[in-house]
């Protein structure tokens, strides 16, 4: 089974559109993050949960809304989707201060 | 918000070959962690060293953590073509119920055979 996975793998959609990344985790861990990648290969945080309470949000627009229906799933909504939108969108899992998991990535192409 | 910074941002060498990359980081921290990213993957952790540590190994891997001058370095040694990828350093805050884990710039590394 995959520890932390994310769909769709792929996403290719047009501006001003609505679109949602799901992410499920079956570690039983408390914190979840979702994490942004630009074409620099930076990783910037954008969110973080821990027990389905939002920790942190690293200046990012409001059209960005993370959604957690419970401590295994952590949803990322994007209002309005803009150009610069577009990057490789990164789920995590963490236990404690342990390591974290990362799903697969969704790579995200706004046109 | 970026922690810190790692250089180099890339490294080319020869299978065989030692290489060396180093980070530096801003704030106080629990612990660093590296991970690697093969090109088009997820991230997937390869060492957790904490605070009080000074050095640890893995494998062909060696991580050295110097808290007072806020740098970490991570030396793979006798490297292979298939140890090309990307390698993250990350920093761990933790106070009270929050967790930060944190990513510097990365560093790529490309083996030759």
């Amino acid at each position: 089974d995959t520890a932390v996975s994310q769909t769709p793998k792929y996403l290719v959609t047009q501006m001003g559109n609505d679109k949602s990344i799901k992410c499920e985790q079956n570690l039983g861990h408390d914190t979840m993050y979702w994490y942004k990648q630009d074409s620099k290969k930076f990783l910037k945080i954008m969110f973080s949960y821990n027990n389905k309470e939002l920790i942190i949000n690293e200046t990012v627009p409001n059209r960005f809304s993370p959604k957690s229906p419970d401590k295994a799933h952590l949803n990322l909504h994007i209002n309005s989707l803009e150009l610069g939108d577009s990057a490789v969108y990164f789920c995590a899992s963490q236990g404690g201060v342990t390591e974290a998991f990362f799903g697969q990535g969704t790579r995200l192409t706004v046109v | 918000s970026q922690q810190g910074e790692e250089d180099p941002q890339a490294l080319s060498i020869q299978e065989g070959e030692n290489a060396t990359m180093n980070c530096s980081y801003k704030t106080s921290i629990n612990n660093l962690q590296w991970y690697r990213q093969n090109s088009g993957r997820g991230l997937v952790h390869l060492i957790l060293i904490r605070s009080n540590e000074r050095e640890k190994h893995s494998g062909r891997l060696r991580v050295t953590l110097d808290t007072s001058k806020k740098s970490s370095s991570l030396l793979i040694t006798a490297s292979r073509a298939a140890d090309t990828a990307s390698y993250f350093c990350a920093t761990v805050t933790y106070g009270g119920a929050t967790n930060k884990l944190i990513f510097g710039t990365g560093t790529l590394l490309a083996v030759q055979p």
